[in-house]
């Protein structure tokens, strides 16, 4: 079956610093990626998809890149804010949609 | 205009009881979903349906049913309320399920259900 494993957080780390969450998946097929965030109290919102292998997803500063070869699809944000607190969710879709664990992210000023 | 709408945001019972939460979409999907979030953020799906038929039944207690009257409106209803079944639950929607795999699915709010 398909499954999408991400780095377990806690994560802290300070404004303006540099922010990866590795995210590895299994898929029969040729899936979509995603990853979606969600703010304190609400609910999970899309922030960045890619479709095919080689694909970049970029929205609000971050970026991740769809590589087949790895089975990889990690989040990038080269200078984090405070309002970038959250928990990042990635997530495969081939017809059913499986999310990671999520991972917190706490930043501080 | 909220794409995804859940009633209540807050619901706070008894064990034992007897609750529904109430979903509707105004997107024009055909695809609908019920995940639980439990208390370490992990989200499990529960339930979804295409066009009121369900087509993903995953491994839940059937004390929870859930009812599509139409494609807007996904409903979840549990009966004898445990402990366990603390935890906040999602609707979603998404365009359609088999026909378009690049799709994401749209959230609503989430009801926090806390048992007592």
């Amino acid at each position: 079956g398909n499954s999408v494993t991400q780095m377990e957080g806690p994560v802290t780390l300070s404004e303006e610093a540099f922010l990866t969450i590795n995210c590895t998946y299994t898929a029969t097929g040729y899936p979509s990626l995603f990853w979606y965030v969600q703010y304190p109290g609400e609910g999970l919102q899309l922030l960045l998809k890619a479709t095919k292998a080689d694909d970049k997803g970029s929205n609000k500063g971050f970026e991740a890149t769809y590589r087949k070869e790895t089975t990889s699809f990690h989040l990038e944000k080269g200078s984090v804010q405070v309002s970038d607190s959250a928990v990042y969710f990635c997530a495969l879709n081939d017809y059913k949609l499986s999310f990671g664990a999520g991972t917190t992210v706490t930043v501080r000023a | 205009d909220t794409a995804v709408s859940q009633t209540p945001k807050y619901l706070v019972t008894q064990m034992g009881n007897d609750k529904s939460i109430k979903c509707e979409q105004n997107l024009g999907h055909d695809t609908m979903y019920w995940y639980k979030q439990d208390s370490k953020k992990f989200l499990k799906i529960m339930f979804s349906y295409n066009n009121k038929e369900l087509i993903i039944n995953e491994t839940v207690p059937n004390r929870f049913s859930p009812k599509s009257p139409d494609k807007a409106h996904l409903n979840l209803h549990i009966n004898s309320l445990e402990l366990g079944d603390s935890a906040v639950y999602f609707c979603a929607s998404s365009i359609s399920r088999t026909q378009r795999r690049n799709t994401e699915a749209f959230f609503g709010q989430g009801t926090r259900l806390t048992v007592v």
